[in-house]
């Protein structure tokens, strides 16, 4: 009965590298989004999908692409690793994109890039 | 540019009172919500705010001034597990949460 997951919960791989971090939620909300936290603690918004259709691109490199096969599902793919990418990165959903929508967080993917 | 600003790190004893202050600048302003994280646990809410005045749910109050751009968290008679970390959150004119660095609160017996 999980609402928000993400896979894998651990990622340690070499720079360079390609990856693809997955978010599924189970709640039939419209909107995901994706978060990276860093050393700081500092919730950083990348991105921002309603119903399928990007909303919110952040200045993220372009190495990160978010992509939405469906709304139920907005994965990460990550090009060519880099020592700073190592962070928690944390998949969101929210009823809608409005006002009022609070929103749910997956149990978070820790990167460490070596 | 928009901000939140929240202290860093708060201690409180078990049984006590605490109070977690956020003030915050975005460019519009549609609600603040205050978020609870657990170390190496994802972000769970707690409370959201639009209006001013203070929304009680059990042992946690928030209180919102929209005039002063301020937020508090009010945590009554604190419990072990209440030390985490708690995070304000203002959305902006584009609904779009800004995020501060939250406040980890530290209880002791």
């Amino acid at each position: 009965d999980t609402a928000v997951s993400q896979t894998p919960k651990y990622l340690v791989t070499q720079m360079g590298n390609d990856k693809s971090i997955k978010c599924e939620q189970n709640l039939g909300h419209d909107t995901m989004y994706w978060y990276k936290q860093d050393s700081k603690k500092f919730l950083k918004i990348m991105f921002s999908y309603n119903n399928k259709e990007l909303i919110i691109n952040e200045t993220v490199p372009n190495r990160f692409s978010p992509k939405s096969p469906d709304k139920a599902h907005l994965n990460l793919h990550i090009n060519s690793l880099e020592l700073g990418d190592s962070a928690v990165y944390f998949c969101a959903s929210s009823l809608s994109a409005g006002e009022v929508e609070t929103q749910y967080f997956g149990p978070g993917t820790r990167l460490l890039v070596l | 540019g928009q901000n939140i600003d929240q202290p860093t790190e708060m201690t409180a004893t078990e049984g006590a009172i605490v109070q977690i202050n956020c003030t915050y600048q975005t460019s519009g302003f549609n609600g603040l919500f205050w978020y609870q994280q657990h170390a190496g646990e994802a972000p769970t809410f707690l409370s959201y705010n639009v209006l001013d005045g203070l929304e009680e749910k059990g042992r946690f109050s928030s209180f919102l001034s929209r005039s002063k751009g301020y937020s508090y968290l009010l945590l009554k008679e604190l419990q072990m597990k209440d030390s985490a970390s708690y995070l304000c959150a203002a959305k902006d004119s584009n609904y779009q949460l800004i995020w501060g660095a939250g406040t980890k609160l530290i209880i002791k017996p």
